[in-house]
């Protein structure tokens, strides 16, 4: 079993649509958490960072923890064809300096 | 703020040559940075790690002697890549981390073509 779990989709929505996006994870100890979006042959932009468990909202942007479940989310409200990319999560614990990623999941929103 | 540069952003080199590539944090201090490679419609997979004036801490089944990693200063990383290979063409990406904080800034990317 790997450490964070992600459905790589791909997702494919129409304009305006909610989008959900998930990871799940087996570690107890991740206490950073966070989301990044990359386009194609490009380098990972970072989203959304939460520390521990709750909610973050950023602009269309919502981050959600559960630590209890082991189960990040990232909600993308009012969808855009621009939002069309792979959207990767990553958690760390504070004794390692390396993330842990997800395979990513590629989103398509279609106009 | 949290910029990170990379030069080249794409490179060109035949085989056994050497190609460094350089990792610039433009706008805050980087006490550890990472090297990542990338092949197509994959994750990211962790190269190794590197803390300012240390040697770097390489992942289980990277080459340390292939892939030279030197972070001289808070804001400078390089990635050399020795006596290249087709096989080492990829997308290389580095991120920088300031120090207590857990997340990640990353650079554009460079890809790597080894002829």
């Amino acid at each position: 079993q790997k450490e964070v779990e992600q459905d790589p989709g791909p997702l494919s929505v129409p304009e305006g649509a909610i989008v959900s996006l998930n990871c799940t994870y087996s570690n107890s100890a991740f206490q950073y958490f966070m989301w990044y979006r990359q386009y194609s042959r490009k380098g990972p932009e970072l989203l959304m960072y939460t520390y521990s468990s709750g909610n973050k909202e950023d602009g269309r942007f919502t981050a959600q923890v559960d630590k209890s479940s082991k189960y990040i989310s990232l909600f993308i409200r009012d969808s855009q064809p621009s939002d069309s990319a792979t959207y990767l999560c990553a958690m760390g614990s504070g004794g390692y300096n390396k993330l842990i990623f997800g395979a990513g999941t590629r989103l398509a929103v279609h106009p | 703020g949290a910029v990170v540069s990379q030069h080249p952003s794409w490179v060109i080199c035949k085989s056994g040559t050497s190609v460094k590539i350089e990792c610039r944090s433009l706008d805050f201090q980087a006490t550890t940075m990472f090297w990542y490679r990338q092949f197509p419609k994959q994750s990211l997979m962790l190269m190794a790690t590197s803390n300012e004036g240390s040697k770097a801490t390489y992942e289980q089944g990277v080459e340390k002697d292939k892939f030279l990693i030197n972070h001289a200063s808070l804001t400078l990383s390089t990635l050399t890549v020795t006596s290249a290979h087709p096989e080492d063409s990829s997308f290389y990406i580095c991120s920088a981390r300031t120090s207590g904080g857990g997340e990640q800034y990353f650079g554009p990317g460079t890809r790597l073509t080894v002829t």
